[in-house]
């Protein structure tokens, strides 16, 4: 049981480059989420995902796609990287009826 | 607007000394409230929740937390602190309005170091 887990765990982009994180979990979590982590600012939610083919907006969604066509997976996209989307991205998921989220590794995204 | 502070950025501690870590939060009706820590390059772990009942709460590593109804805080706090505690404390409300997803709200972080 791997939990829940990221790739790539570090990335370099330049301005304009697309890319695709890939987050993974094998405990079967309707709940699926993706974060952002920026020095002093804490978590802030990016999109989420309640169940396989839907997907929402949270708090910071521009910039970013996301894609839930397997339960375990959910992507996230960045179509055109700009370097205000430099950051730590974290996902995470939980199961229905349980209220703790349990976290991936997180990846680390530099764009210049 | 559902909201979570941690007034403090870094609190430090001397080993076997008792630490808390604050947080505050601010929402509509009755909050669920979770502890997470997060050590150096890795994800968060989760420690403890409030969902309800009794005020204090017990987590792992022999972390517990107080609701304070109240004061609307929850601190995060240890008897005896130790090295390996030091990391980087979450505190999260989890939004209580239908259809939210479940999701949290996160306060700023607050760097615990333990020191010997």
């Amino acid at each position: 049981n791997a939990g829940v887990t990221q790739t790539p765990k570090f990335r370099v982009l330049k301005t304009g480059q697309s890319m695709t994180l890939l987050c993974a979990q094998d405990m079967n979590h309707e709940y699926m989420y993706w974060y952002r982590q920026d020095p002093g600012m804490g978590l802030r939610l990016i999109h989420y995902s309640v169940g396989e083919g839907t997907t929402a907006k949270g708090e910071v969604p521009d910039g970013y796609n996301v894609s839930r066509l397997k339960k375990q997976n959910f992507l996230l996209g960045l179509e055109s990287a700009a370097p205000s989307q430099t950051s730590v991205y974290f996902c995470a998921s939980k199961v229905g009826g349980k209220r703790e989220q349990y976290f991936g590794p997180g990846t680390r995204l530099t764009v210049t | 607007a559902q909201s979570v502070a941690q007034p403090e950025d870094q609190v430090n501690v001397a080993e076997g000394n008792p630490l808390t870590v604050k947080c505050t939060y601010s929402v509509s009706g009755n909050p669920y409230l979770f502890w997470y820590v997060q050590y150096p390059n890795r994800g968060l772990q989760f420690l403890l929740k409030y969902i309800t009942g009794d005020n204090l709460v017990k987590g792992s590593y022999g972390f517990e937390a107080e609701f304070n109804k109240s004061q609307t805080s929850f601190h995060l706090k240890k008897p005896s602190a130790l090295v390996s505690d030091s990391a980087l404390y979450f505190c999260a409300v989890r939004g209580l309005i239908y259809n939210q997803g479940g999701k949290l709200i996160f306060g700023q972080g607050t760097e615990l170091s333990v020191k010997p």
